[in-house]
């Protein structure tokens, strides 16, 4: 299985901040990446996928970039609604394989 | 609108066969790919398996061949069978649609507990 690394786990930031999350894979994945964001009690959220294709009705704050094994996601300046657990999930091969989460949290 | 919705039984005997359905609107099962995704505190998000109605279904090899997703085209309906259930598939399930690997639809979650 591909296993997806996060980083940071969690980040403390204030709503107007640049932020980045990072997402490493074990193994080469191409552009196959998807980040998501969940709020609690709530099923995940598609944002992007390609690694920087941007979801219909997604804000253009978010953005991602990446290729190969290295990926990140950028919120260029948070906004109160944006504090929320992200993750990435590869789709190069199955079994599909999710990241453990970055919380986002206000600071 | 594509809307899915997740039901069945809230808790389930270790064990026994987990068994949930997902009813679909807004779209046909008779395309795309057809997901069920689980999360846990413990293992976070992981992904059971998926269908498309071609007859293509594959699941994930970690869960050791337990696993049957299922479909009934008249109800636009599809299901997951999760057999001798421990307490590690405690879990809140989504079903999904899938388009080439990506979740763009989601259930709103079903949380499943295995206790006696």
């Amino acid at each position: 299985d591909i296993q997806m690394t996060q980083s940071p786990s969690s980040l403390s930031a204030s709503v107007g901040d640049r932020v980045t999350i990072t997402c490493r894979a074990s193994q080469y994945i191409s552009h196959s990446l998807a980040w998501y964001q969940q709020k609690p009690g709530k099923a995940p959220n598609l944002l992007l996928h390609d690694a920087s294709t941007l979801e219909s009705g997604v804000p253009s704050r978010f953005s991602g970039s990446g290729f190969g094994t290295e990926h990140t996601l950028t919120i260029s300046s948070l906004q109160p609604e944006d504090f929320a657990t992200y993750y990435c999930q590869q789709y190069y091969n199955t079994p599909y394989t999710f990241g453990q989460g970055t919380k986002l949290e206000i600071k | 609108q594509v809307q899915l919705q997740e039901s069945g039984p809230g808790q389930v005997k270790p064990s026994e066969t987990l068994s949930l359905t997902c009813t679909v609107s807004g779209a046909s099962i008779r395309s795309f790919y057809w997901s069920w995704i689980r999360q846990s505190p413990e293992k976070g998000l992981e992904w059971i398996g998926y269908f498309h109605s071609s007859g293509t279904t594959i699941y994930n090899p970690s869960l050791n061949n337990r696993v049957t997703i299922s479909k009934d085209m008249s109800k636009n309906q599809f299901s997951l069978n999760l057999s001798s259930v421990t307490a590690a598939d405690t879990a809140v399930y989504y079903c999904a649609r899938n388009e080439l690997g990506i979740s763009e639809y989601w259930g709103p979650g079903t949380l499943v507990t295995v206790s006696s």
